[in-house]
């Protein structure tokens, strides 16, 4: 089955702890993507990859990193996490078709930082 | 600058009533359009898109959007709601073909009474 599948669902984690989230997808996509969801702000995009050691900034980048070592997985690292990172954290990756593309989407991460 | 606007926040209706979610958005030129449903505690699953072509389009579930270059609209309607349908719905926008960002409204809540 196609999937992207995001690894934790919940954490909750202290101030300043290094975390990584992990995502991975099964359909070789090139194009993978990571957002936040915020109550009353909708998706925002934090970094994309266009394909292995291909990486670019989003609109919102700041606290965050990322890596593409290999085309299946765009891990989402916060080497200093703040309370204003907890969110709902969305994985996703793009799949062309005929004239157009889709975004398959993880089942999200919901980060606590205290 | 690239805005998506979805100006009900929550919109409640009864079972086998008639739906419509609004979409606008600011951008010069005809972009991708996207919709998208969350459900509770899971991730982001297409509805329907639009590319080119017939400004009508269908979706899974039943859904319809239909795309009005005069209005920047693409609202989405279902002609008769279940309850399985109360979700939240997302509209979003690729303001140029092939971009790396979907830009997403902040969703509209709809809670499906009996």
């Amino acid at each position: 089955e196609a999937q992207v599948t995001q690894n934790p669902r919940y954490l909750i984690t202290v101030t300043g702890k290094k975390l990584t989230v992990t995502c991975s997808q099964n359909m070789n996509h090139e194009y993978m993507s990571w957002y936040r969801q915020d109550p009353g702000l909708g998706l925002r995009q934090i970094y994309y990859s266009m394909n292995v050691e291909v990486t670019d900034k989003g609109d919102v980048p700041e606290g965050y990193k990322v890596s593409r070592k290999e085309k299946r997985n765009f891990p989402l690292i916060l080497e200093s996490p703040s309370p204003n990172q907890t969110s709902l954290y969305f994985c996703a990756s793009r799949f062309l078709f005929g004239q157009g593309y889709g975004y398959t989407f993880g089942s999200g991460t919901r980060l606590t930082v205290v | 600058a690239q805005s998506v606007t979805q100006p009900d926040i929550h919109i409640t209706v009864s079972e086998g009533a008639s739906l419509e979610l609004r979409c606008n958005y600011s951008y010069g030129a005809t972009p991708y359009l996207f919709w998208y449903v969350q459900s509770p505690g899971q991730g982001l699953q297409l509805l329907l898109k639009y590319f080119s072509g017939d400004t009508l389009v269908q979706g899974i579930k039943g859904f319809e959007a239909e795309f009005k270059r005069s209005q920047s609209s693409f609202n989405l309607r279902k002609p008769s709601v279940h309850w399985s349908d109360a979700a939240e719905y997302f509209c979003a926008v690729d303001a140029t073909a092939g971009a790396n960002n979907l830009f997403f409204g902040t969703g509209t809540r709809l809670t499906v009474i009996p």
